[in-house]
């Protein structure tokens, strides 16, 4: 079964870091690009960072850049979340999310369940 | 920066009926636009990318249009499993993406 399962999500003071992880199965893992998608409680989606297949290439957006790094252990099947500098606005439920390999599918078709981080003093 | 809207932010619909969503990007963007539904407490699923494209599994009464700024995405026939918040997301490069605020549909 094709699974992306994510952990790290916690309680953190304003300023503080935390690291997310998100363990694949079921696929091959270094095949596919992989991204952080973030819901804020009661709000829509946002796309937070991604990561080609070889962690050759990465993007953010601009809400986290400087402060959030993306990474990945191919040899783990294993994506990463590097969160500094944390702020209330980064609370939200985190996913992992793969990257579609069809032909021009700019997509993500699989999704993990995701992580909470509530940034709180 | 390229903004998405989406109209409305929500409808009500009756069992049966057509319902259209759109999605407009502030500058064109060819076809790389995806569609997703979001059940509550669920996570997203993919439903149409390239703008048209079905995904695998995703019920035929789900269609997706539109290139450059305009998309639209039809439900041919609610159903009541239907009930869910639609988000269109795009691709910009470098790997950049955006989602739209989303459409929240309900039954009348």
């Amino acid at each position: 079964e094709v699974q992306l399962v994510e952990s790290g999500g916690g309680v953190v003071r304003p300023g503080g870091s935390l690291r997310l992880s998100c363990a694949a199965s079921g696929f091959t893992f270094d095949d596919y690009g992989m991204s952080w998608v973030r819901q804020a409680p009661g709000k829509g989606l946002e796309w937070v960072s991604g990561i080609n297949w070889n962690g050759g290439s990465t993007g953010y957006a601009d809400s986290v850049k400087g402060r959030f790094t993306i990474s990945r252990d191919n040899a783990k099947n294993s994506l990463y979340l590097q969160m500094n500098s944390l702020r209330a606005e980064d609370t939200a439920l985190y996913h992992c999310a793969r990257r579609s390999r069809e032909v021009a599918a700019y997509a993500f078709d699989i999704w993990g369940q995701g992580t909470m981080v509530t940034v709180s003093s | 920066d390229i903004q998405m809207t989406q109209s409305p932010s929500s409808l009500s619909a009756s069992v049966g009926d057509r319902v259209t969503i759109t999605c407009r990007a502030s500058q064109g963007i060819s076809n790389y636009l995806a569609w997703y539904q979001q059940k509550p407490g669920k996570v997203p699923k993919l439903l149409i990318y390239a703008a048209s494209t079905l995904q695998s599994g995703v019920p035929s009464r789900f269609s997706g249009s539109g290139s450059g700024t305009d998309f639209t995405l039809t439900i041919s026939s609610l159903q009541p499993e239907d009930v869910a918040t639609y988000y269109c997301q795009k691709y910009n490069s470098a790997l950049l993406f955006t989602f739209g605020p989303g459409t929240k549909v309900d039954i009348k």
